[in-house]
Parts: structure tokens; sequence; C-alpha cells
């Protein structure tokens, strides 16, 4: 089945402490993002990657890092997580088109607390 | 600045009628335009997609139009069930960028 795993699916944790939202899919696309999800703000990109080992920022990137050392997998690490960045937090990954890329296959979705 | 814009009011209509969201965009010139739906605490999920050079799309009772000297793009449900009942958010593939911007999503009530 096609999917687009995120782990963990909740986490509480504490201002400082780093921490990484992993995300794999088993597609072969070589489009993948992260996201965050905030009321009233909608879904903001964060980074994303258009292959193994190329990562670009998008609209809100402070605080958080990337990489993309395997095709199926694109890490979110926060170093020193702050309570703003608390929310609910999305990977997604897509075949790259022509110039373009198509249809996103979206995670389930990460919950972070940062207290 | 980019814009994308979605009526942020939840949008309440009777089973079996037709629903038309509204996604209107700024400064940009879109390759292509998404619709998805999102469920509360759930992923996007992608519902269809329609190109520059197309002016309109169905698949099954959905029907997406795309007018790009409006720049606006229309998604109509028809008969609409309890079941459509979600967020329904646009997002766009803009020429010369490498993302997929979206916007805040309209919410769909549908009533039996």
């Amino acid at each position: 089945e096609a999917q687009v795993t995120q782990n963990p699916r909740y986490l509480i944790t504490v201002t400082g402490k780093k921490l990484t939202v992993t995300c794999s899919q088993n597609m072969n696309h070589e489009y993948m993002s992260w996201y965050r999800q905030d009321p009233g703000l909608g879904l903001r990109q964060i980074y994303y990657s258009m292959n193994v080992e190329v990562t670009d920022k998008g609209d809100v990137p402070e605080g958080y890092k990337v990489s993309r050392k395997e095709k199926r997998n694109f890490p979110l690490i926060l170093e020193s997580p702050s309570p703003n960045q608390t929310s609910l937090y999305f990977c997604a990954s897509s075949r790259r088109g022509t110039g373009a890329a198509t249809e996103a296959f979206f995670g389930q979705g990460t919950r972070l607390t940062v207290v | 600045s980019q814009k994308i814009e979605q009526n942020s009011e939840a949008l309440n209509i009777q089973e079996g009628k037709t629903a038309t969201l509204t996604c209107n965009y700024t400064n940009y010139s879109p390759a292509y335009l998404q619709w998805y739906r999102q469920d509360p605490g759930r992923g996007p999920v992608f519902l269809l997609l329609i190109r520059e050079n197309e002016k309109e799309k169905r698949k099954e009772r959905l029907k997406v139009t795309f007018d790009t000297t409006l720049k606006q793009s229309l998604f109509h449900i028809t008969a609409s069930q309890p079941a459509d009942s979600a967020t329904y958010l646009c997002a766009l593939w803009a020429q010369g960028y490498s993302t997929l911007t979206f916007g805040k999503g309209t919410m769909l009530l549908v009533s039996p």
C-alpha cells in the first residue's frame, strides 16, 4: 500500500530537548516536504527536498533542520524546541513530473507539544 | 506578495444540494492547481488537479474549474452527502517555484 509514515504521532517534550520526527515513503517519490498546521494559519511549508541530498527552505524554516540521505526518508529535526513550535506537523511526498511535482501524499501527522 | 484566499467562513448546505467552494489567488502564475480534503486531525487527501491550460476537470461528483484570467478556481460537489463534510484546501504549484502552497481551507458542513 502506498503510504507516507510519520513517527511519532504524538509527542510532548520540554523546551530545549532535541527531537527528531521521522518520515518515510514507499512510493519512490523524488519530492518530499514538511508542513506545520496551526489554527487560522493553515498549512505552511517548513522545508522541502527535490531529491537525495537536495534540500531547501520553505516559508517557515527557522528552528528546524532536515536531511535527505536516502530517497525514502526525510526526518525533521528540532535542535532546541521552543513552545512556539507546538503544532501539528505533516510530511508529504510527490512524484516530480516535468517541471512540477504532482499530487502530494501526506502522512498521518505528528502532534507536537513543547512545554 | 503572493496570496491564496479561500472563504474562511464555513459553508453550510443541505444534503443533495451542490456545494461550491472558491479559491482566489494573486501574484501567482500557477502551473497547476490542486484540491485536497482534510478531516480533523488527519493529513490532507488529494482530490483533483487541474493544469493552467485546462478549463474544467471532473471526477465522479466533483468538478473543478480554473480561470487564469479571473485568477480563480471553483470546486463543486454535486449531490452532496453528510460524509462530504470536511475542510477543503486548494493548493498552487507556481511557475518558477519549487513549492506547493496551500490556502487556509474552507470547512463544508452538509446536513441531512
